[in-house]
């Protein structure tokens, strides 16, 4: 069974700062792994998208995750945080049944101070 | 394109009363999902469809049903709803020349008193 776990509820960082948000994976196939986010009040939004042609995915808004197969890991980074990052964020996988279904994490808030 | 949109945007119920949610997508998308998002536990796939006349469980299915009548649209309905089932539910849509991509609705609010 496929799961992800999201580790941190809650990430706050500074303005200007690095943004790391960590998210790790099981699954028996090579997966499709995606990163949302989610503003307040609002559906979610495609951030990114790994699906096996490059381990390094670049996203909208300066966003960019790696796919790590021997950690299981789908880290989500952005070099510079800008207040307008404040969101929820949330880590999926899917794998190759034909469904498409897709498995969520928990989600981390991300907060940034001014 | 609207992309998925999902009627009501808010609601509240009493114990007991029932309601249907709809999605509708002009994407020509193939397949079609109900979430619930619950604080906490990020989003949680409710029932899910294929295609046209076509619908399959999902994680937690206990207490809802859906129809899909119609390619465009995805109904889920709550029969007699309690006050375990507020939460804010989504709708998404995807297709086969997606890679897997689900593209979400708005929400819908739902409180049960």
């Amino acid at each position: 069974a496929q799961s992800v776990t999201q580790l941190g509820s809650h990430v706050s960082v500074s303005e200007g700062a690095l943004v790391l948000l960590r998210c790790n994976y099981s699954s028996s196939v090579p997966p499709y792994l995606f990163w949302y986010v989610q503003y307040p009040n609002q559906g979610l939004q495609l951030l990114l998208k790994y699906t096996s042609a490059a381990t390094l995915v670049k996203g909208i808004n300066g966003f960019e995750a790696e796919f790590k197969k021997s950690e299981t890991s789908f880290h989500l980074t952005k070099p510079s945080a800008h207040m307008s990052d404040a969101a929820e964020y949330f880590c999926a996988v899917s794998g190759t049944d034909s469904s498409y279904k897709l498995i969520f994490g928990s989600g981390t808030r991300l907060l940034v101070r001014p | 394109n609207a992309g998925v949109t999902q009627t009501p945007k808010f609601r509240v119920l009493k114990t007991g009363q029932s309601m249907t949610l709809l999605c509708a997508q002009d994407m020509n998308h193939e397949y079609m999902y109900w979430y619930r998002q619950d604080p906490g536990m990020g989003l949680r796939l409710i029932h899910y469809s294929v295609g046209e006349g076509t619908t399959a469980k999902g994680e937690v299915p206990d207490g809802y049903n859906v129809s899909r009548l119609k390619k465009q649209n995805f109904l889920l309905g709550l029969e007699s709803a309690a006050p375990s089932q507020t939460s804010v539910y989504f709708c998404a849509s995807s297709t086969r020349t997606s890679s897997r991509e689900q593209f979400f609705g708005p929400g819908t609010r739902l409180t049960v008193l």
